[in-house]
């Protein structure tokens, strides 16, 4: 079956600039939530949605926002981007919220570089 | 708060030895979950296990093994007879799921696990 797809793979922006990334979770799967991960402060919780609802919020500021949509698919956009927002930025989906027997499933990850 | 500790940043060893990752983490929760995941070059996080806090058991599952102790905070993993395959960075995290807590994956900071030919 397909896994977690995230678009795009890579982005370049400059700072100021905003972006939007995308993730298609497992078919099935409601609950998505990204992650950011950086060589200094590794993995942290972005956010996580569950039946187009945000559930939980972790410590970002309000540049970063997403949403998800009524089949699942959900998007984080990052508005006036910094340099320290270079990341990569994963999502995991997951039928459950907690993760069920089978955890979370990431993607890939979006590969995002602000210069 | 939740805390995962993952002390071993960095690892390295010869094929087939055995190695363990060691993982400690610290909550006040009394029910949550405790994962282990695997980062291999191309980024993708890979789904290990999953544990949950009344379920002390150790598992096993072909070369890798886990013991989960409560008593020490500990979820430690153990490859036997590593493979230069394993070498990837290895990820614990913690998941509290009591009554007003956000669930969220606390990740340790990994461990990069080298497995040499």
């Amino acid at each position: 079956k397909a896994g977690v797809t995230q678009t795009p793979r890579y982005l370049i922006k400059t700072r100021g600039q905003q972006v939007t990334l995308s993730c298609s979770p497992i078919s099935g799967h409601r609950s998505v939530s990204w992650y950011q991960q950086t060589p200094g402060q590794g993995l942290q919780f972005l956010f996580e949605y569950f039946s187009e609802t945000q559930r939980n919020k972790g410590n970002f500021p309000g540049r970063f926002s997403g949403r998800q949509f009524s089949n699942s698919r959900s998007e984080m956009n990052v508005s006036t981007l910094e340099l320290g927002d270079s990341a990569l930025y994963l999502c995991a989906s997951s039928r459950t919220p907690t993760g069920g027997n089978y955890g979370y499933t990431f993607g890939s990850g979006t590969r995002l570089t602000v210069v | 708060a939740q805390k995962v500790t993952q002390a071993q940043t960095e690892i390295s060893v010869v094929e087939k030895e055995d190695v363990t990752l060691d993982c400690v983490y610290e909550t006040r929760d009394t029910t949550y979950y405790l994962f282990w995941y695997k980062q291999p070059p191309s980024g993708e996080l890979v789904f290990l296990i999953r544990r949950n806090s009344f379920d002390e058991q150790n598992e096993i599952s072909g070369r890798y093994s886990w013991n989960f102790q409560k008593s020490t905070s500990s979820f430690n993993f153990t490859i036997t007879a590593s493979q230069v395959v394993d070498s990837a960075v290895y990820f614990c995290a913690l998941m509290t799921i009591s009554s007003g807590s956000a669930r969220q994956l606390t990740f340790g900071s990994g461990t990069q696990l080298t497995v040499l030919p």
